[in-house]
């Protein structure tokens, strides 16, 4: 099975840094690599699919890159809307989640 | 508006039987791959099933396999997740969810419910 391990755990950021969220599979997995968000009691949204394609609607400060094993979640400017857990989950193989990264406003 | 609706959740006792329903509105629910995903309380995701568009092609996450049944109906804009012999780990919010991709295998999900709660307890 293919393992997913993303970081950190939780995140303190302040509303307009920088925020960045990394994903590693145990192996490669091409581009096979998507990004969501999920606020308290919501169902998760889909962010960034195929690892860097940013998923219609949603705002330009989200993006993804990365490719095989390490792969990038990026909030440009947070905003206090972003307070969310974010998780990555691969598809090459059956698809897997990572375990979340809680992000919350400083 | 394209819409996902679950029911059927509920608190059963360890061994039992359950069965989930997912109506879809809003899109030609036959033309598009579907999956179940599911949360324990306070925990991360978990993929559990996926069905293709026809269903004739269907996979299973290990932790489920043997026990849980998908399936859909295509004429009545509906997919299922038959629950049989519930544990208390399979305690959790299910999601049914839109595949984004058409090839075959679960890709992403990019259309979700809002969910339906699960509780296995005696």
């Amino acid at each position: 099975d293919i393992q997913m391990t993303q970081s950190p755990s939780s995140l303190s950021a302040s509303v307009g840094d920088r925020v960045t969220i990394t994903c590693q599979a145990s192996q490669d997995i091409s581009n096979y690599l998507n990004w969501y968000q999920q606020k308290p009691g919501k169902a998760p949204k889909l962010l960034i699919y195929d690892a860097s394609n940013l998923e219609t609607g949603v705002p330009s400060r989200f993006s993804g890159s990365g490719s095989g094993t390490d792969f990038t979640f990026t909030i440009s400017s947070l905003q206090p809307e972003d307070i969310a857990t974010y998780y990555c989950q691969q598809y090459d193989n059956l698809p897997r989640f990572g375990q979340g990264t809680r992000l919350e406003i400083k | 508006e394209v819409q996902l609706v679950e029911s059927g959740g509920g608190l059963v006792q360890p061994g039992g039987s359950l069965r989930l329903s997912c109506a879809a509105s809003g899109f030609t629910f036959s033309s598009y791959e579907m999956n179940w995903v599911r949360q324990a309380p306070g925990k991360g995701l978990e993929w559990v099933s996926y069905i293709s568009s026809s269903g004739s092609t269907i996979y299973y996450a290990d932790s489920v396999k043997g026990r849980f049944t998908i399936s859909r109906d295509n004429a009545k804009n509906s997919l299922y997740l038959q629950m049989n012999s519930l544990r208390a780990e399979d305690t959790a919010v299910y999601y049914c969810a839109r595949d984004l991709g058409q090839q075959l295998v679960p890709r992403a999900f990019d259309i979700w419910g809002q969910g339906t709660m699960v509780t296995v307890s005696s």
